[in-house]
């Protein structure tokens, strides 16, 4: 069955270095989605996007965030300036996109750890 | 997107149906309610959804009121592997809008041998 895939699993990194957190959607989804998790916090919306532009962001999603789809199988998400924290789970998630079967299927995320 | 209650908490019996509530009394004629569960800190794990209708699949059954102001998600025969947060969410599906899944903080399921 295919899934979505995240990477890495865990990373570890200094507050103020820039981090690339990479997922690949499910192949023929046209839907992406970045989620976040803070430690015992609720899962939360960063943005979508669609059609190589973003969809609707969230308040959390600032400047220092930015998202990609550098090829045709991977979407980024860059933290340009990590501070303390953006220390959470962050889960990609994509949907095929059409009117009935718009259901978003998440990774398996990845823990980031700013020190 | 209309906002959902759920208990904090439920138990349940290995091998009895868990019976998960959701009220959602604002909820519009095009919002479906889905249902998520996240085991640890795993990622949200699709389960089912649907608008009007009950709806079943290999996972769970959906049983939604006919006045759509609640559901209730069956898990037909609990195992020790259901123990997760169940995430009744309720948004627009479909037209132009494919927008974010709002999660509250859902019901802690456990299941007891």
């Amino acid at each position: 069955e295919p899934e979505v895939t995240q990477t890495p699993s865990h990373q570890v990194t200094q507050m103020g270095q820039e981090v690339i957190l990479r997922c690949v959607p499910i192949s023929n989804h046209l839907y992406f989605y970045w989620y976040r998790q803070i430690l015992g916090q609720k899962v939360e919306f960063l943005v979508s996007f669609y059609n190589n532009e973003i969809s609707e962001k969230s308040e959390i999603f600032d400047d220092q965030f930015s998202v990609e789809r550098p090829d045709g199988s991977n979407f980024t998400l860059k933290i340009r300036s990590t501070k303390l924290e953006d220390s959470a789970m962050y889960f990609c998630a994509s949907s095929v996109g059409t009117t009935r079967a718009d259901t978003q299927y998440f990774g398996p995320g990845t823990r980031l750890t700013v020190l | 997107d209309a906002k959902t209650t759920q208990p904090p908490s439920m138990d349940c019996a290995e091998g009895r149906a868990a019976n998960l509530p959701c009220n959602h009394s604002t909820i519009s004629g095009n919002e479906y309610v889905y249902w998520y569960r996240q085991i640890h800190s795993q990622g949200p794990q699709y389960i089912i959804h649907g608008l009007k209708n009950n709806e079943t699949n290999e996972m769970a059954s959906l049983i939604i009121t006919e006045d759509r102001k609640s559901s209730t998600l069956i898990l037909p025969h609990a195992t020790l592997r259901d123990t997760a947060v169940y995430y009744c969410i309720v948004r627009v599906a479909g037209g132009t809008s494919y927008g974010k899944l709002t999660f509250g903080q859902g019901t802690i399921l456990t299941v007891h041998p």
